[in-house]
């Protein structure tokens, strides 16, 4: 298996521009995760997805941020406008039970 | 709610010694537990679980973890370092009710190891 794939692996824009991050979770996997990963706030869950249906997304910062997912097997996560203080490392990762989390290599995301 | 506290934020260790990481959790329910490690620039890879079974656990590249309820730590441990240990550790906790495997995190804890 591939494990997750996540794409673009790194992301440079300018201020204002739209940025869409895209992941493949595992083959079979039911549930699906985003996070951020920033030095001053860690790790931060964004939004998960079970069945394709967006669970929980209080973790989205604000309304410039949307994830969708529509299909099994594609996610997307767009930020619109995006601002410098976007910049971070966006993880996805994806699971069939509550058991274990698999979790893509990243994107690092800088803007400028 | 649940909760996971990583004690150390950092721990340098010379390669051949002991690592001790240590991780106190707090859960209304049993809780299931999980170390991740994630070396520079990658994602993050899991080194082993406690889901209620036995209560040492045993991982990948040689660690292993010990569930005390009575002390709620989920303590990682390995008997002698290599220098590719060095990395960040994460303590992980999930509800095992929560069906969707939402987890929390805790702060991490950055492993040095010095030749």
């Amino acid at each position: 298996d591939a494990g997750v794939i996540q794409s673009p692996r790194h992301e440079v824009t300018e201020m204002g521009q739209e940025v869409t991050l895209r992941c493949k979770p595992i083959s079979g996997h039911n549930s699906l995760f985003w996070y951020r990963q920033t030095m001053m706030r860690g790790l931060e869950l964004l939004i998960y997805f079970n069945n394709n249906v967006p669970i929980d997304d209080s973790g989205m910062p604000e309304d410039r941020f949307s994830a969708k997912m529509p299909n099994a097997s594609f996610s997307t996560l767009k930020i619109q406008p995006s601002e410098p203080r976007d910049s971070a490392v966006y993880f996805c990762a994806s699971t069939e039970t509550s058991l274990s989390q698999f979790f893509g290599p990243g994107t690092r995301l800088t803007v400028l | 709610a649940q909760s996971v506290t990583q004690l150390d934020s950092h721990v340098s260790v010379s390669e051949g010694t002991p690592v001790l990481l240590r991780c106190n959790y707090s859960s209304s329910y049993s809780p299931s537990l999980f170390w991740y490690v994630q070396h520079p620039n990658k994602g993050l890879q899991l080194l082993l679980k406690y889901t209620s079974a036995a209560t040492l656990v045993k991982g990948i590249n040689g660690f292993e973890a010990e569930f005390k309820k009575s002390e709620t730590s989920f303590h990682l441990t390995k008997p002698s370092a290599h220098m590719s240990d060095a990395a960040e550790y994460f303590c992980v906790v999930s509800l095992t009710t929560d069906s969707w495997g939402k987890f929390q995190f805790g702060a991490g804890t950055q492993v040095v190891v010095t030749p």
